[in-house]
């Protein structure tokens, strides 16, 4: 099983709130991820790191920011949470010169 | 960019049955497919996968088979048990530093008693 954590699983907020979701892995992986994914199922990739000072915006437009200070953690901020941000988001890591993608187990957010 | 279709998006079997889920890929350069598994309240957990270089791979009662050719691959789980009950996800991607796995839509199994 893959060593990364998410924290925290659940969080209910307010409108307007600033929130910082975090993702941190031991496996020394280079490459992070982060995707939302909807009721609906599918994944869309929001952010992406590969590696320190390294993060690139994903596939889905998100006005969520990501940091890349250390190999082991990469942090999602929204400023200012909106409903619309309500959503479960998964983060995920892979290891250089590999395509596999390890998981963690999410984090459901709840914005009234 | 790489475009991963799934189907069906939802699979009802009776336990025992044979569940098979199918994928079709775009871009002839992908070549790694992997495949993940959800279960309620967590993130996907990949159960197999299979390169471009291979037209079959089989992992006790789940097997993923690949047509280059065709652009096409699949996720077959025999004898199903009630525990296969979860979203599953097949994936593609190309190698080097700058790949990423591109998701298919999701496939919901239900295997009922």
């Amino acid at each position: 099983e893959a060593d990364i954590y998410q924290t925290p699983r659940y969080l209910v907020i307010g409108t307007g709130k600033k929130i910082t979701l975090e993702c941190s892995q031991t496996m020394g992986h280079d490459k992070m991820y982060w995707y939302q994914q909807d009721p609906g199922m599918e994944l869309h990739l929001i952010h992406y790191s590969y590696g320190v000072n390294s993060t690139e915006k994903g596939d889905l437009s998100s006005e969520s920011t990501v940091s890349r200070i250390r190999t082991e953690h990469f942090p999602l901020t929204l400023e200012s949470a909106r409903p619309s941000h309500t959503s479960q988001y998964l983060c995920a890591s892979s290891a250089r010169g590999r395509e596999t993608q390890y998981f963690g187990p999410g984090t459901r957010l709840l914005v009234l | 960019g790489e475009n991963v279709e799934q189907h069906p998006s939802t699979l009802s079997v009776q336990e025992g049955d044979s569940a098979v889920i199918k994928c079709t890929y775009s871009d002839s350069a992908s070549n790694y497919f992997p495949w993940y598994k959800q279960e309620l309240g967590k993130g996907p957990q990949l159960i197999i996968d299979i390169r471009s270089n291979v037209g079959e791979k089989k992992d006790q009662r789940i097997a993923v088979t690949l047509n280059k050719t065709a652009k096409h691959f699949s996720l077959h789980i025999t004898e199903t048990q009630p525990e296969d009950s979860a979203v599953y996800f097949c994936a593609a991607s190309g190698t080097g530093t700058a790949s990423k796995l591109t998701f298919g839509t999701g496939t919901r199994l239900q295997v009922t008693l």
